[in-house]
């Protein structure tokens, strides 16, 4: 069965500083990989998604994620941390039905000036 | 706009009184799917839909039923809520497209915060 496990339930950046999250993920089969953000009160967005092309994935935002085989890692990343990036962020891997998706526990991004 | 509603996005209840929440996408999406999202643990898949008349269960089924009688609507039925429901829930829809390894993007509603008292 497919299952993903988020490091660290909070990460507290300092506006302007690299934000890393990190996410392993176990699969029986290639993996899809995807990130979410879910602002407050609000759904959950698909901010990028790896699919098995290119291995650094970018997406929304300035985020981009790198899928890395041999450890099993799908780690999300933003250079410049900016206010507006408060939220919690979800990492998923498609399940074993179509269309399920096998998310983790999630990390708080908290922003400080 | 492409969308999924989600309705009400607040509820506070008792225990046993049975309530609907209701999904609604005005994408034309052959799948739709419930989630409930709890601390810590995530969001869990609680039932699917693959197309009208056809649903299925995920991993956290208990004390639920769905319906799938419109493609656009996906009602959550609570007959009997109990404290342990409390939760956020999610709606989500993509287009169903089984060939091979795809993948379509799934659109999730802005969650019903759901409190069993």
């Amino acid at each position: 069965a497919q299952s993903v496990t988020q490091l660290g339930s909070h990460v507290s950046v300092s506006e302007g500083a690299l934000v890393l999250l990190r996410c392993n993920y176990s699969s029986s089969v290639p993996p899809y990989l995807f990130w979410y953000v879910q602002y407050p009160n609000q759904g959950l967005q698909l901010l990028l998604k790896y699919t098995s092309a290119a291995t650094l994935v970018k997406g929304i935002n300035g985020f981009e994620a790198e899928f890395k085989k041999s450890e099993t890692s799908f780690h999300l990343t933003k250079p410049s941390a900016h206010m507006s990036d408060a939220a919690e962020y979800f990492c998923a891997v498609k399940g074993d039905s179509w269309g399920k998706l096998q998310f983790g526990a999630g990390t708080q991004v908290v922003v400080t000036p | 706009e492409a969308q999924v509603t989600q309705n009400p996005r607040y509820l506070i209840t008792v225990t046993g009184k049975k309530l609907t929440v209701t999904c609604s996408q005005n994408m034309n999406h052959e799948y739709m799917s419930w989630y409930r999202q709890d601390p810590g643990l995530g969001l869990r898949q609680i039932y699917y839909s693959m197309n009208v008349e056809v649903t299925d269960k995920g991993d956290v089924p208990e004390g639920y039923k769905v319906s799938r009688k419109e493609k656009r609507n996906f009602p959550l039925i609570l007959e009997s809520p109990s404290p342990n429901q409390t939760s956020l829930y999610f709606c989500a829809s993509s287009l169903y497209r089984p060939s091979g390894s795809s993948y379509n993007e799934q659109f999730f509603g802005p969650g019903t915060r759901l409190t069993v008292l």
